[in-house]
């Protein structure tokens, strides 16, 4: 069975453009979150997906947002880059939300803004 | 607001040598306790989920132990191995998918 697939893995933008970047959850989990990843901060919750719906968000301003498509792939854009938005971003998947399954993680797309 | 720390932030042991990582966390209000690893430059892996009402949990040569009341987690890691030199991470789910995590402690397993 395919783990969850994220692609890019590597993206270099400049300040002020925007980005999307996309997650194939493992075949039969309908949930998907996003989670970024940065030295200072850690690991932050950013939102979470199922049924094509947006369950739950994080504390990140709007110009992060997402949506998840009736195959369960999600996708993450982020408009109007910041330098402090470079960092790991991390995509997982389960097969419901609150199901007390494990989140399966993918390997992550890293973002670096110039 | 929930607020979790891990204990050390890295940890330096010769291979063979038995080991334990430290979780605590501020509300006790959790469906469950999950223990990662991550690998340089990758994603995370899991390796153990303890549900709420459960106390511990064990894969392999971990064990990983959950006291909710006390807010604290410990990873125990038998007979060390180069090959588990990475980071280990420990989030507690408090709704849905929504993890929080704690810093991490950063393991090297010298042969």
């Amino acid at each position: 069975k395919a783990g969850v697939t994220q692609t890019p893995r590597y993206l270099i933008k400049t300040r002020g453009q925007q980005v999307t970047l996309s997650c194939s959850p493992i075949s039969g989990h309908r949930s998907v979150s996003w989670y970024q990843q940065t030295p200072g901060q850690g690991l932050q919750f950013l939102f979470e997906y199922f049924s094509e719906t947006q369950r739950n968000k994080g504390n990140f301003p709007g110009r992060f947002s997402g949506r998840q498509f009736s195959n369960s792939r999600s996708e993450m854009n982020v408009s109007t880059l910041e330098l402090g938005d470079s960092a790991l971003y991390l995509c997982a998947s389960s097969l419901v939300p609150g199901a007390n399954s494990p989140l399966h993680f993918g390997n992550g797309t890293r973002l670096t803004v110039t | 607001k929930q607020e979790v720390t891990q204990i050390p932030a890295a940890l330096s042991v010769p291979e063979g040598e038995n080991l334990v990582l430290n979780c605590s966390f501020t509300d006790s209000a959790i469906y469950n306790l999950q223990w990662f690893r991550q690998d340089p430059g990758k994603g995370l892996t899991s390796l153990l989920l303890i549900q709420s009402s459960q106390r511990e949990q064990t894969s392999g040569r971990l064990n990983a132990s959950l006291d909710k009341s006390s807010g604290r987690s410990t990873l125990y890691i038998a007979a060390s191995q180069p090959g588990d030199s990475a980071t280990y991470l420990c989030a507690v789910e408090t709704s849905g998918s929504r993890l929080t995590f704690g810093e991490g402690t950063q393991l090297t397993v010298n042969p």
